[in-house]
């Protein structure tokens, strides 16, 4: 079975400073991982995923993740904040075995960016 | 422009009664979902369909109905049977192919409220 963690239900930074919100997965071969940002009112949009290759993977509006498969971890990061980056923040993994199967969606994190 | 519309963004239910929230997109997506979203929360996914006139239950689909008559649409039937509508539904879809991860894009929403 698949299952996604995203231990901190909230995260504060100022701005200017860098950010990181976690995610950790379990999945039985191997995953595919992506981050996804959710303003308030909005549907989901899509920042960036890891498939194959390198371990860091850049996205969209400076974020990147670094995908560690021996913590199973895919944490999201931005060298220096935002306000503009407070929002929601789901993780999400399938796992690479099986194309057609269902994405397993993290429970979000909250991130607040302090100006 | 290419995506994925819902309509209508808000829309106000009684109870008893059935209302239908419309999805379409035109990115030529071999699959379809439905989500719901309680407020703060994450997401669950209530249907599902990978071809067309095919569709499959998620982990919620209980006081729901969907059709897929056409690739490009999706719409999806919150009926008197739901006790608890109230919420925001997301719509979204992906392609369906081996070596892509296969990312899901999201339409803007539609909240759904009892009255």
């Amino acid at each position: 079975a698949q299952s996604v963690a995203q231990p901190e239900d909230q995260v504060n930074v100022a701005e200017g400073n860098p950010l990181t919100v976690k995610c950790t997965y379990s999945v039985s071969g191997n995953p595919y991982l992506f981050w996804y940002v959710q303003y308030p009112n909005r549907g989901l949009q899509f920042l960036l995923k890891y498939i194959t290759g390198d371990n860091l993977v850049k996205g969209s509006y400076g974020f990147e993740a670094e995908f560690n498969k021996s913590q199973t971890s895919f944490h999201l990061k931005k060298p220096s904040a935002l306000v503009s980056d407070s929002a929601l923040y789901f993780c999400a993994v399938r796992d690479s075995r099986n194309y057609g199967q269902n994405f397993v969606f993290g429970p979000g994190t909250r991130l607040s960016v302090l100006p | 422009d290419g995506g994925i519309t819902q309509s209508p963004k808000y829309l106000f239910r009684k109870e008893g009664q059935n209302v239908t929230l419309s999805c379409e997109q035109n990115l030529n997506h071999d699959a379809m979902y439905w989500y719901r979203q309680d407020p703060g929360q994450g997401l669950r996914l209530i249907y599902y369909s990978q071809i067309v006139n095919d569709f499959q239950k998620g982990d919620i689909a209980e006081g729901y109905s969907v059709s897929r008559e056409k690739k490009e649409s999706f719409p999806l039937t919150v009926t008197s049977a739901q006790k608890n509508p109230t919420a925001f539904y997301l719509c979204a879809s992906s392609i369906l192919r081996t070596d892509s991860g296969n990312t899901i894009y999201f339409g803007e929403g539609s909240w759904l409220t009892v009255v």
